[in-house]
């Protein structure tokens, strides 16, 4: 399969924790890495690999990953998480890569 | 700290082929990287068009293949993308972006332009 499925929308509280999900047959075989979009701006990397942050990430974020579903969880959501996330990973394939349809996260 | 600078044209008419450019500055163009081209429609989300490693080496969108060419300038430290005969759907904004990677094991797109909008209409 291609295809990388995620909850199109979440919410959480200020504070509060949550978990963004992606699910995909080639996640057994590749990590994936997730990306934070506001609006108007270009992605950025937020999680990569088994759970690993570019410098400037704050450690709120963290990634984690079992069979077919990467996760993605924000441990003390703030005001400036809310975003657009999008995991992304190559395919089963191994030759090409799939987005995730992006999970729109507002912080209550 | 690397960056990434693409231009193009930003209007296009039915047919036309769309041409854009990614040119990479203040850092390395060689090494294990994938250059890669994504774009995303109006509110909708993110569109994996196709990539070139450091090889030389192209994927693309199955969807797109027939239609799209990446190309590198090592020379200029340029990154192209071709999309022929467009019509509205590939009204979209495009961004390059950069994603280091050892055999199977990918390091995450750490580096994206600035996105071009691109929007074809008669």
């Amino acid at each position: 399969s291609s295809e990388l499925t995620q909850d199109p929308a979440v919410s959480v509280a200020l504070g509060q924790t949550v978990r963004i999900t992606c699910q995909g047959d080639s996640l057994r075989s590749y990590y994936a890495s997730w990306y934070q979009q506001k609006p108007g701006q270009a992605p950025v990397l937020v999680i990569y690999g088994k759970s690993n942050r570019p410098s400037g990430i704050p450690d709120r974020f963290s990634g984690s990953s079992s069979g077919n579903t990467a996760s993605l969880t924000i441990t003390g959501a703030q005001a400036e998480d809310e975003a657009d996330y999008y995991c992304n990973s190559r395919d089963s394939s191994g030759n090409h890569q799939v987005f995730g349809g992006g999970t729109k996260l507002t912080v209550l | 700290q690397v960056q990434l600078q693409q231009w193009g044209a930003g209007l296009l008419k039915p047919s036309e082929t769309l041409s854009l450019t990614c040119a990479v500055y203040g850092g390395s163009f060689s090494g294990n990287y994938y250059w890669r081209w994504i774009r995303q429609p109006p509110g909708k989300g993110l569109e994996w068009i196709g990539e070139i490693n450091h090889s030389g080496s192209t994927n693309y969108n199955p969807s797109l293949k027939s239609r799209v060419t990446i190309s590198v300038d090592t020379s200029k430290n340029q990154i192209s993308l071709k999309l022929s005969s467009v019509t509205a759907a590939d009204t979209a904004v495009y961004f390059c972006a950069r994603e280091l990677a050892s055999r199977d094991y990918f390091y995450g797109m750490d580096v994206w332009g600035q996105g071009t909008t691109v929007t074809v209409s008669s």
